[in-house]
């Protein structure tokens, strides 16, 4: 059955340091997302893609890096710049063109997410 | 301005009784659609129920309905026969025109007593 995988489930990072957060899909997926939530403030779009090799930022890029290399996958890095990065970092993906008996409304599929903590 | 208003951090109903989550919304297209989410303690996020503003019929999976008032921007979940595995968060959420990216509200904590 198809679906999206995160790792690690939990993350901790000392100061200073890059960290990578894996997202996998095998839905068949054009468009993957990366959300940032904290307690209280639902969900913040930190980077979206919707084809290979090409990326936006949303609104909270800063301190942040993305890559698209293949359909199935979108790693998240967070960069020594974000000052602030202990929170759930959730993926999704989406089809961009209804069709599909999953996905019919284009919503979102999300992976289980990606706790990161700052030591 | 928020686009997605969820008014109620936190809701409590008992076990088979019916609930509504609130969700008011803002936009000036005329073509959006609004999604339901559910996000238990594990953390994923599960997608409940979609309404498209042209829809004539308010939608309904399983125990899952919305109450889609189109005047009013409002966009309410009704949870029918709440059961203890229903205890979650749930968000609204709104995609417009063109745009394939959703904005999301804050959220509403429910929790289903036995």
């Amino acid at each position: 059955d198809g679906g999206i995988t995160q790792s690690p489930k939990y993350l901790f990072r000392k100061e200073g340091q890059n960290v990578t957060l894996s997202c996998e899909q095998n839905l068949n997926h054009d468009a993957m997302y990366w959300y940032r939530q904290d307690p209280g403030q639902g969900l913040r779009l930190i980077y979206y893609s919707q084809i290979v090799n090409d990326f936006q930022k949303g609104d909270i890029a800063e301190g942040y890096s993305v890559s698209r290399e293949k359909k199935e996958s979108f790693p998240l890095t967070v960069t020594s710049a974000q000052k602030n990065p202990t929170a759930f970092y959730l993926c999704a993906s989406s089809p961009l063109t209804s069709g599909y008996s999953r996905g019919a409304y284009n919503e979102q599929f999300f992976g289980p997410g990606t706790r990161l903590t700052v030591l | 301005a928020q686009k997605i208003t969820q008014t109620q951090p936190g809701m409590f109903v008992q076990e088979k009784e019916a609930v509504t989550l609130d969700c008011t919304y803002d936009t000036s297209d005329p073509s959006y659609g609004l999604f339901w989410y559910k996000q238990p303690s594990s953390g994923e996020m599960i997608f409940l129920i979609y309404q498209g503003s042209y829809d004539q019929q308010n939608a309904t999976e399983g125990r899952y309905s919305l109450n889609f008032q189109k005047a009013r921007k409002s966009a309410n979940l009704v949870i029918s026969a709440s059961q203890l595995g229903d205890s979650a968060m749930y968000f609204c959420a709104m995609r417009e025109g063109g745009s394939y990216i959703p904005t999301f509200g804050r959220g509403t904590s429910l929790i289903v007593h036995p």
